[in-house]
């Protein structure tokens, strides 16, 4: 079967650097994307991937390997407006996204 | 980037009526339309898939006769929902992919609250 694997929550401190991993196992793999998600709205892209290594968009970067079947996503300097779900999805051999549960990151003062 | 629409934003209807939802794509052209489902403080749910001109493939448990997708143009896509009951109440969301812009991105609508009295 499809499974995509990410901590259900985790916490963290405003101004710091928090990592959120996600590991995948899908039929075929066409590209993994980061959504962040606030509660009671629509995602919004953060990132996708469909090569390996690090793609980094401002304070927040993306890392994949295809061959780990892992991605994270990294978040700097961190703000309050950062608490938010973020969902990891990995487009499979038939171009369909697999969703993630997300990870509700909570940021404290 | 690319904007969907959707309308209602929110809806309230009583037992056994049916609501449509509008899925609009502003500025591009929409060749396959997704429908999501979500629950509180749970993950997005595909409910179907639908692309312009043909009949929407729905995932399995998802129940067709109740939840009526017709993808007509490549702008607008709807979701009906017949028969709505309490357990109905959810988050439904619409998110389009088309020819342009970044290959396979999905763009998202800003979602639809439904709640069934």
């Amino acid at each position: 079967g499809q499974n995509i694997d990410q901590p259900t929550e985790m916490t963290a401190t405003e101004g710091a650097i928090v990592q959120i991993n996600c590991t995948y196992q899908t039929s075929g793999f066409n590209g993994l994307f980061w959504y962040q998600q606030h509660a009671g709205e629509a995602p919004t892209f953060l990132s996708y991937n469909v090569l390996d290594g690090l793609e980094e968009k401002g304070r927040f970067s993306s890392f994949l390997s295809r061959s780990k079947g892992y991605s994270y996503l990294l978040l700097k300097e961190l703000q309050m407006k950062d608490s938010a779900s973020y969902l990891c999805a990995v487009m499979d051999s038939n171009y369909q996204l697999i969703w993630g549960a997300g990870t509700k990151l909570i940021i404290k003062p | 980037g690319a904007v969907v629409s959707q309308h209602p934003s929110w809806v309230i209807c009583k037992s056994g009526t049916s609501v449509k939802i509008e899925c609009r794509s502003l500025d591009f052209q929409a060749t396959t339309m997704f429908w999501y489902r979500q629950f509180p403080k749970q993950s997005l749910m595909l409910m179907a898939t639908s692309n312009e001109g043909s009949k929407a493939t729905y995932e399995q448990g998802v129940e067709k006769d109740k939840f009526l997708i017709n993808h007509a143009s490549l702008t607008l896509s709807t979701l009906t929902v017949t028969s709505a009951h309490p357990e109905d109440s959810s988050f439904y969301i619409c998110s389009a992919s088309g020819t342009s812009g970044d290959s396979y991105e999905q763009y998202f609508g800003p979602g639809t609250r439904l709640t069934v009295t």
